[in-house]
Formats: C-alpha cells, structure tokens, sequence
C-alpha cells in the first residue's frame, strides 16, 4: 500500500526566506503523482503543484517548486520569498495512475512565517 | 465557476441519526472522493468512484455509504451516527490522469 511520510510536524521561516517542507512517499507503481496542497486556517483545500513520476523536470509554480527525487522517494517543496499569507498547513499528496481512485494524504507541516 | 459544490457547509447531528453529505461537480470529472479531516490530522479516504454505477471503498468505510448514479453527483451517507464521525468532510473530483485534485469548501459535521 502507498505511503506519504511528512515528518516535520510545524516550522518556522523569516518573511522573505526560502524555506523547505519535507514529503517523502513509498509505492511500488512506477506510474503516480505527486502533489502539494496548502490548508489555510479556513480551512479550504488550495493546489500548489503537481509532478508526474515519470517527468524529466522539476515541477514549479511561481514561488512554489518540487524538488523531486525518485530514487529517494522524496518529493519536498520549496517556497521562496516567503510571505506572511503563506502561513497554513500543507498537505503532500500521492496518486497512482493505475489506480486513480487510491489517493493518500501525508499528516501535513504547519508553516507559520514570521515578520 | 463552480467547480466542486459540497452541502450543507455545517452539521450537528445527534447521536444515531442519519444525513447525507451532497457533493456535485461541473467539470465532467470520472473521479469523485470523499475524504474526512479529524482535528490537526491530514485526509483519510472514506470511499471513491471511477464513474457513474462504480464506488469503491477508501482507508476509512465503515458507518457510511455512497453512491453514483450519475457523473456530476456522489452523496456520502452516514447512518446511525457516532460521535467518532464528528470531522471536516470534503469531496473532491479528477480526472483519470489529470494534475489537478479539486476540492469542495468542506462540511463541517459535528455529532453530539
């Protein structure tokens, strides 16, 4: 069965520093996604960026990007710049291909960013 | 743009009681989810649907039921409600290869 692991339970950044959220995954289906969501404190579930396991690059969006790393299994996300709005907690995500419907769900990091 | 529609928002039911969560998407979507959120947790698959006429069950099905009978719409039934269902709801749609999981606003259910 897959697995998403994220094992930084809260962090903190300055405004305007990168900062990097760890996710790691295990599976044994060559064929997957990845994803990164971010969970304000109203509670709505926002997409930040998608990696497809069989991508040759990096995925990135604005200041979001993944750091992907397929022999590791790990696939982290880096925010740049951080801002004071980026504080929420944020989910790493897992989807096979073969299976669609068998989406997991890590226990996510809550980033507070600090002025 | 409505996307994933999720209703009602909030819930207090009593204990044994039964409801259904509706849940519609606009977007012609196979995939439709339902996850629940328990305090300070991440999302645990409850049950899903590949299409109209198919469901199958997630990490987290049992007290409730769900069925597809057309593309747009996925219900979540919970029958006989216990106070261990009280969590945040949210139904979801994709589709079969897409990059993108969309997501309801949430329900809110509280069972006292």
């Amino acid at each position: 069965a897959q697995k998403i692991t994220q094992t930084q339970p809260g962090m903190f950044v300055q405004e305007k520093e990168a900062v990097t959220l760890d996710c790691t995954y295990d599976t044994s289906d060559p064929s997957y996604g990845l994803f990164w969501y971010k969970q304000p404190s109203s509670g709505e579930m926002i997409f930040l960026i998608y990696q497809g396991s069989y991508d040759q690059q990096n995925a990135t969006e604005g200041r979001y990007s993944l750091n992907f790393q397929k022999a590791r299994k790990s696939a982290n996300l880096v925010i740049s710049a951080s801002q004071l709005g980026d504080s929420a907690m944020y989910f790493c995500a897992m989807r096979l291909n073969t299976n669609a419907g068998k989406s997991t769900f890590g226990d996510g990091t809550t980033l507070t960013v600090k002025p | 743009n409505a996307g994933v529609t999720q209703t009602p928002k909030f819930r207090i039911l009593k204990i044994g009681q039964s409801m259904t969560l509706q849940c519609t998407q606009d977007m012609n979507h196979n995939y439709m989810y339902w996850y629940r959120q328990d305090p300070g947790m991440g999302l645990k698959l409850i049950y899903y649907s590949v299409g109209a006429g198919i469901t199958d069950k997630g990490e987290v099905p049992n007290g409730y039921n769900v069925s597809r009978s057309t593309t747009e719409d996925f219900p979540l039934r919970l029958e006989l409600a216990a106070p261990s269902q009280t969590s945040v709801y949210f139904c979801a749609s994709s589709l079969l290869g897409g990059n993108t999981i969309y997501f309801g606003e949430g329900s809110w259910l509280t069972v006292v």
